[in-house]
């Protein structure tokens, strides 16, 4: 049984570039949601999608968008990058929507120069 | 905005010596409460839940938590540490009113056990 997948594990871009993150729930999770972990910090919630619907968004800018595919892995998009979005993205998934029991993965780490 | 409080970032101990982290967080109506832990090198791994009933609740590894309702807390424990629980650890707060997944984490704790 595979645990939560996600890729690029690291890149590096240069500010004013987009970047795409990917992640595959472990298999019949339907809901996979995105955090930001800055170093020194606790993980901060991006979004959540359940059954290719968004269920909850954090405190970050219109620059960050997510999708979630009919296989229920997903996407997250951040445009026009800045310095200050360097940072491990985590992916989570659940089999639940709503009870915040959450199966990380290993993250992307992105820096951004 | 909802908060999660976790204090003595870093913390040093001797093998056998007794662990507690503390958590609180703020006001925001019925929660799920967890703790998480991220062993080096590894990714996020959930070390014990509570959603309800007994606010004392045991995980893996030998940890137990206690929800104290009006203290907002969730302190994890563990009698006597192993180097192998040298990680950090993250409280994590689910407030049901959101209706989601959403969790608050606090800042975490990096916890290094000497042999």
């Amino acid at each position: 049984d595979t645990g939560v997948t996600q890729s690029p594990t690291h890149l590096i871009k240069t500010r004013g570039q987009q970047v795409t993150l990917r992640c595959s729930p472990i298999s019949g999770h339907k809901s996979v949601s995105w955090y930001q972990q800055v170093l020194g910090q606790g993980p901060q919630f991006i979004f959540q999608y359940y059954e290719k619907e968004e269920r909850g968004r954090g405190n970050f800018p219109d620059r960050f968008s997510a999708r979630q595919f009919p296989n229920y892995s997903s996407e997250l998009n951040v445009n026009a990058l800045l310095l200050g979005d360097s940072a491990l993205y985590l992916c989570a998934s659940s089999l639940q929507d709503n009870t915040g029991e959450l199966f990380f993965g290993e993250g992307s780490r992105l820096t951004v120069l | 905005a909802q908060s999660v409080s976790q204090h003595n970032h870093h913390v040093i101990l001797s093998e056998a010596a007794s662990l507690e982290l503390g958590c609180n967080y703020s006001y925001g109506g019925t929660v799920n409460l967890f703790w998480y832990v991220q062993y080096p090198g590894q990714h996020l791994q959930l070390l014990l839940k509570y959603f309800s009933g007994d606010p004392l609740v045991k995980g893996i590894k030998g940890f137990e938590a206690e929800f104290i309702k009006s203290k907002f807390s969730f302190n994890l424990r563990k009698p006597s540490v192993q180097w192998s629980d040298t990680a950090e650890y993250f409280c994590a707060v689910n407030y049901l009113n959101y209706g989601n997944n959403r969790l608050a984490f606090g800042k975490g704790n990096q916890v290094v056990v000497i042999p």
